[in-house]
């Protein structure tokens, strides 16, 4: 079955450290960017960062609220990606999905066309 | 960063009738060369994931409902529910990805009127 699975989220204080991992299945991983988006509650969707492939020197972006902080890696060998989250703030509160992005070639962009079912990460004290 | 600005905030239909959703980016995402809008369609229902409905503008994804539909170009587009059913009922974004930050818009709570 093509999915995606994310893990890690929990309750952490401010300024606390957290790793999220998303494992997919079903699908040749190594071929696509993966990004993660949150949704805080009951808010709307955010975009938070990216990793390209290897291909594409497995080279990460990401949101300027999140710039410093938090990064991005990838193992192919493990179908798996990543996200550490240092120095938490209570506006970090959400539901964090990883997405994938079709693989569409080159160093174009493209729409996310599977999404896990995300894991809730909680900021507070 | 290119905004992107739907409206409705939230809108009631009746069954059977039609759903239209609009969203405006700041800036146009047609890029030239290829003439292609980057601007996708996703709708996401109560406590699940989004799901991809429209790539391109206008080309729906595999499995969708041909009652979906997506249509404009550069920064007008519009999502339309051609004959609203039960299982319609969710939250709709529009989301630009032709530059990085790539972005959302608020989104549009579709309910039955």
């Amino acid at each position: 079955e093509v999915q995606l699975v994310e893990s890690g989220g929990g309750l952490v204080q401010p300024g606390g450290s957290l790793r999220l991992s998303c494992a997919a299945s079903g699908f040749t991983f190594s071929d696509h960017y993966m990004d993660w988006v949150r949704q805080a509650p009951g808010k709307g969707l955010e975009w938070v960062g990216r990793i390209r492939n290897k291909a594409n020197s497995y080279s990460t972006e990401y949101a300027a609220s999140v710039t410093g902080r938090f990064t991005i890696s990838r193992d192919d060998s493990m179908n798996s990606l990543y996200l550490q989250m240092n120095s938490l703030k209570t506006e970090d509160t959400a539901v964090y999905y990883c997405a994938r992005q079709f693989a569409g070639g080159g160093y174009y962009l493209y729409y996310f066309d599977l999404w896990g079912r995300g894991t809730l990460v909680t900021v507070s004290s | 960063d290119i905004v992107m600005t739907q409206s409705p905030d939230s809108l009631a239909v009746s069954l059977g009738e039609r759903a239209t959703i609009n969203c405006k980016s700041s800036q146009s995402v047609l890029y030239s060369s290829n003439n292609k809008n980057y601007l996708a369609w996703y709708q996401q229902k109560p406590g699940q994931p989004p799901t991809l409905l429209i790539y391109w503008a206008s080309t729906r994804e595999s499995g969708v409902p041909d009652r979906f539909s997506g249509s404009g170009s550069g920064t007008d587009f519009t999502l339309t529910i051609s004959s609203l059913q039960a299982e319609d009922v969710a939250v709709y974004y529009c989301q630009q990805y032709y530059v990085t930050p790539c972005s959302f818009g608020q989104g549009t709570k579709l309910e039955i009127k």
